[in-house]
Parts: C-alpha cells; sequence; structure tokens
C-alpha cells in the first residue's frame, strides 16, 4: 500500500533563516506530487506541483521554492523566510484515476 | 487560482442528526473528492467521483457528482461526535494536473 511521509511535523525558525522541508511517497511510481499552504485550518492554497522529475509548476509567486530530485521526493525550500511564510504545510500524491492524498503536515512557524 | 464554493461555511447539529453539505464551480469538473480533516492533521480523502450522477457511499457517507458535471453534494446520515472536523471538497479537470478545492464546512456535533 501507498504511504506518504513529511518531516518534521513541527518547525520553529526564526524570521529570515533557511527552510527544507521533505517529502517523500513509497509503494507507487511515477506520481504527480503537491505541497500546500493551510493557514488558520481554512483553506487549502496549492504552492507547486511536479508530474515528473525535475518539473516544478508553480502556482504562487513567493519566498518559497520546490525541487523534486527523485521519483518519489519533493522539497519545499526557502533562502530567507518571513513571518508571512508561517502556516501548515501539507504534501500530497495522486496517480490515476486521480485519487489524491495527503500527508500528515508540517506545522512551521516562524517568529 | 479557482476556488470552489463550498457550503454550508460552518454547521452545528445534534448527535444523530443527518447533514448535508454541497459544492459548486463555474467549471466542468472530470473528478470530484471529499475529504475530512481533523485539527493538526493532513486531509483523509472519503470518497472519489468519477462520472456525472454518480452516488457513492462509505458508510454513513454518501456523495453524488452532479449532473451538471459542476456540482458534488456531501450527506452523513446519523451524526456522531467523531464526525466532527472540517470538509473539504475537491474538483479535478480533465485538461489539467490541478486540483481546486472548495473553502470548507466546519462540522460541530452537539452530544
Amino acid at each position: 500500500s501507498q504511504t506518504i511521509h513529511q518531516w518534521p511535523a513541527t518547525l520553529v525558525q526564526p524570521v529570515g533563516s533557511p527552510l527544507s522541508l521533505e517529502c517523500t511517497v513509497e509503494g507507487t511510481s511515477n506520481p504527480n506530487l503537491y505541497w500546500y499552504r493551510q493557514a488558520a485550518g481554512r483553506g487549502l492554497q496549492l504552492l507547486f506541483y511536479s508530474v515528473g522529475i525535475g518539473q516544478i509548476s508553480s502556482e504562487v509567486p513567493q519566498n518559497l521554492s520546490a525541487s523534486r530530485p527523485q521519483d518519489r521526493q519533493f522539497i519545499l525550500s526557502s533562502k530567507k523566510l518571513l513571518l508571512s511564510d508561517s502556516g501548515f504545510y501539507l504534501c500530497a500524491w495522486s496517480v490515476p484515476p486521480y485519487e489524491q492524498y495527503f500527508g500528515p503536515g508540517t506545522r512551521l512557524t516562524v517568529t | 487560482g479557482q476556488q470552489l464554493n463550498q457550503s454550508p461555511q460552518s454547521m452545528f447539529i445534534q448527535e444523530g442528526e443527518d447533514v448535508s453539505m454541497n459544492c459548486t464551480s463555474s467549471s466542468i469538473f472530470n473528478t470530484w473528492l471529499w475529504y475530512k480533516q481533523d485539527p493538526g492533521e493532513g486531509p483523509v480523502l472519503l470518497i472519489a467521483l468519477y462520472k456525472a450522477g454518480e452516488l457513492t457511499s462509505n458508510g454513513r457517507l454518501t456523495a453524488q457528482f452532479g449532473i451538471t458535471r459542476k456540482d458534488s453534494f456531501l450527506n452523513i446520515s446519523a451524526s456522531i461526535p467523531s464526525d466532527v472536523g472540517i470538509y473539504f471538497c475537491a474538483g479535478l479537470t480533465n485538461t489539467g494536473n490541478q486540483f481546486y478545492f472548495g473553502t470548507g464546512t466546519s462540522l460541530t456535533v452537539i452530544p
């Protein structure tokens, strides 16, 4: 069966520090991968999605970037965090017939 | 990006009552998904719908893919306290890999 992992589960970082969140999927090949941000428990905002290694689509201009170095690995990064980057970050995967499954999430607090 | 109109925004119901919520879009979707999210966790997929008019059940939950392909409905029968959470709909068009999400319905069940 397929599983999706995210780490860390929680993170507290100062403004201006770098960020790296990792997501890995097991039990499937060539999935579509997604990063979402959720503020205040409502509203999922799509940040990036990837249909293959090295292929990244950005939906929102921002302080963040994403990379997909391996088929089942998706990384969200920032060189310098802003206060507004705080939120709940969710990774997700999908394969045809396009059911999408979410990871457990990372709670990021920028201080 | 596009967000789906989901209503109601919140519901407060007595245990044992039935619940109905819906999602509408200006675009046609080929897939409708319904999720439940508990606080601090990632959304969990409840039901997936792939055909206009399709009616699918998962225990006490029933969802329908609207005939116009622009809406979907979720019903919960005989609610129980563990139904508490936020419910999201999501749609996928036939042209892309991006899922569009509803704004969420917050459900509170009063014992």
